[in-house]
């Protein structure tokens, strides 16, 4: 079957413009984590979503980053005011139950700001 | 906090060679999980090889298998009759009970030379 999708692809922006980032879960999957990996931090998660339970925001570097997942399926992660530091890959996974269940990831949006 | 280490930011291995990539991580849990992913130049994260801790018998993937040492906190993942394809960034991760996201090693850089 399809697996974890995410759009664009590539997203070059200017510093101040807000982006939004998109990820496709696997059909089914109950659990979503957003991570990012940059040059100076490698792999960091940002934020976990899990069925219609509130998200787990710790990631979440600063409050310029938010995150909605709408019927349980689509993400979408919305950088405001974007700065120069948020340049990375941004990685979507999703696990068909969340807690210790495998992560299926996507290809990933590399976010360019300049 | 968890933390995941990679010693090796570089390595290499001759093709049809065993290689062997070192990881350690810290934690005072009793259940998780610890994986390797695999990041071709494609970006998707490709899952390798899990290991449940409370599994004393190492886990084998084919020509992959680890050497999961639990009281050394140690995991290392043996790549046996390394092929081209094989050239990646390696990355070990861990998913803790109590938490609900990858905790991710820096990485490793592997490179299969012909």
């Amino acid at each position: 079957g399809a697996g974890v999708s995410q759009s664009p692809s590539n997203k070059v922006t200017e510093k101040g413009k807000d982006v939004e980032l998109r990820c496709d879960p696997i059909s089914g999957h109950t659990a979503l984590y957003w991570y990012r990996q940059s040059l100076g931090q490698g792999l960091e998660f940002l934020i976990y979503f899990q069925g219609n339970s509130a998200p787990d925001k710790s990631g979440l570097p600063s409050d310029r980053f938010s995150a909605e997942r709408t019927g349980g399926s689509v993400s979408t992660l919305t950088i405001q005011r974007t700065q120069q530091e948020d340049s990375a890959v941004y990685l979507c996974a999703s696990s068909l139950t969340g807690g210790l269940g495998e992560q299926y990831f996507g290809p990933g949006t590399r976010l360019t700001v300049t | 906090a968890q933390t995941v280490t990679q010693s090796q930011p570089e390595m290499s291995v001759q093709e049809a060679e065993t290689v062997t990539l070192s990881c350690t991580y810290d934690t005072s849990e009793n259940n998780y999980y610890l994986f390797w992913y695999k990041q071709p130049p494609s970006r998707q994260m490709i899952l390798v090889i899990r290991q449940e801790a409370y599994k004393q018998q190492n886990a084998t993937e084919n020509r992959f298998s680890v050497n999961f040492q639990k009281a050394a906190k140690s995991f290392s993942l043996k790549i046996s009759d390394s092929q081209l394809g094989d050239t990646a960034m390696y990355f070990c991760a861990s998913l803790f009970n109590a938490g609900n996201m990858l905790t991710f090693g820096g990485g490793t850089r592997l490179m299969v030379k012909p």
